[in-house]
């Protein structure tokens, strides 16, 4: 079965950088597109950034755009988020989340448990 | 970037009421539409796709409905579980959410 097991979250102080692993199995990585999501804690989710499933293609919401990176290793089943110039309202649980079924849309079937990022002095 | 606005942010039911929330976009998203239910400490869980499309395992009594613009989740004979928050997502351009309704008991 499909999972997402996200590590790398801790507590951070602002304008550090933090790196968050995405351990997929269960599935074939390389064909898929990966995203990841975040969730203030008490507020809503926001889409943060989407990678193309050969890695070419990389997407993000303006909110992260040029301090966080998308990347992966589809020999090591493993997405990435390099998280730089942190920010208190970054604070939040991160998600790895695999795209629909080729030929489908970018909605989310399968979830893990998030790991949580706290950017605090 | 592609605005979703959810409405009612908060709701107050009882069990076995209807219920209905809409979900506009600030453009026409083509039916490129998902919802979500979500329970505190847990990670959303996937109810409909495509605007209408209910998810394998998820009760027939929650249907979607909608098109271009505007689109809504109905809840028939809400159930105790039911209580929770609900989000709507786009995927026409890109990702993006919805902020939220929250179902809660009257």
């Amino acid at each position: 079965q499909v999972q997402l097991v996200e590590s790398g979250g801790g507590v951070v102080q602002p304008g550090r950088s933090l790196r968050l692993s995405c351990a997929a199995s269960g599935f074939i990585f390389s064909n898929y597109v990966m995203h990841w999501v975040r969730q203030a804690p008490g507020k809503g989710l926001e889409w943060v950034a989407l990678i193309s499933s050969d890695g070419s293609d990389k997407y993000y919401a303006d909110s992260v755009k040029g301090r966080f990176t998308i990347s992966r290793d589809n020999s090591k089943y493993t997405l990435y988020l390099q998280m730089n110039s942190l920010r208190s309202e970054d604070t939040a649980f991160y998600y790895c989340l695999r795209d629909g079924e080729p030929g489908s849309g970018s909605y989310f079937l399968h979830w893990g448990q998030g790991t949580l990022v706290t950017v605090s002095s | 970037a592609i605005q979703l606005t959810q409405s009612p942010s908060s709701l107050s039911a009882s069990v076995g009421d209807s219920v209905t929330i809409t979900c506009r976009a600030s453009q026409d998203i083509s039916s490129a539409l998902a919802w979500y239910q979500q329970k505190p400490g847990k990670a959303p869980k996937l109810l409909i796709y495509d605007a209408s499309s209910l998810e394998s395992g998820v009760p027939s009594r929650f249907s979607g409905g909608g098109s271009g613009t505007d689109y809504t989740l109905t809840i028939n004979s809400l159930q105790p579980e039911d209580f929770a928050t609900y989000y709507c997502q786009q995927f026409y351009i890109y990702v993006s959410f919805g902020g939220g309704t929250k179902v809660e008991i009257k």
